[in-house]
């Protein structure tokens, strides 16, 4: 079983229109749930770091949510510029010594339609 | 930018011939990861290292090496490349003492033929 989930797997969106990235996780304690985003043939961009239930971040058209078993990205207003992979990772509290692992859900790759 | 450089980008190799690439990195960070990235599994962590010649394996380490003499060089080894062994490969470091993020390098495309 996948210890992140991200769903869906593909969106399609209109310019303008507002939507929101899931991302359900199941590790039994949390460090830190983590957000990035990747263009096509490039590293992962870090965008937001979640650490608690309730927080929330946000970066121009982005907000990050958590709750104590899922995340949201939601997408205000898209532009064609925001399309990409949006990657989710989940930090457990125990990643074993030293190793501060993260754990990547497949990603959600997204189209924004002019 | 967290300045971290990987070489080569590119690499078509034949099965059974050895391949190191190697990660750069110009700011004294501690942690750097090496990650393979494959359609229909997402990122997964092959290799870590938490300091010079400090090392551990990672989810799929089978068929990998690592070393790292020096803090700004982390070299991951393929010993005898197999076609399975095809992917993009991704070094990442863990930038300061509270924050548990890491950031990523532009990646190696490695094809084994």
């Amino acid at each position: 079983e996948d210890q992140v989930t991200q769903s869906p797997e593909a969106l399609r969106l209109q310019e303008g229109e507002s939507s929101s990235l899931n991302c359900s996780y199941t590790v039994s304690g949390l460090r830190g749930l983590f957000w990035y985003r990747q263009d096509p043939g490039k590293g992962p961009e870090f965008l937001f770091t979640l650490y608690s239930a309730g927080e929330e971040k946000e970066k121009e058209r982005l907000k990050a949510t958590l709750t104590k078993k899922e995340s949201f990205l939601h997408i205000t207003a898209p532009k064609p510029e925001d399309s990409a992979t949006y990657l989710c990772a989940v930090q457990e509290a125990y990643s074993g010594a030293g190793s501060y692992q993260l754990t990547f859900g497949k990603g959600t790759k997204l189209s924004v339609i002019p | 930018d967290a300045g971290i450089t990987q070489s080569p980008r590119h690499k078509v190799t034949e099965t059974g011939t050895p391949v190191t690439l190697r990660c750069h990195q110009t700011e004294n960070h501690r942690y750097m990861y090496w990650y393979r990235q494959d359609p229909g599994h997402g990122l997964r962590l092959i290799h870590y290292s938490y300091g010079v010649k400090d090392t551990d394996k990672g989810e799929v380490s089978d068929g990998y090496s690592v070393s790292r003499s020096k803090t700004e060089d982390f070299l991951l080894t393929l010993e005898s490349a197999t076609s399975s062994q095809t992917s993009v490969y991704f070094c990442a470091i863990r930038q300061g003492l509270y924050g548990y993020e890491q950031y990523f390098g532009p990646g190696t495309r490695l094809t084994v033929t």
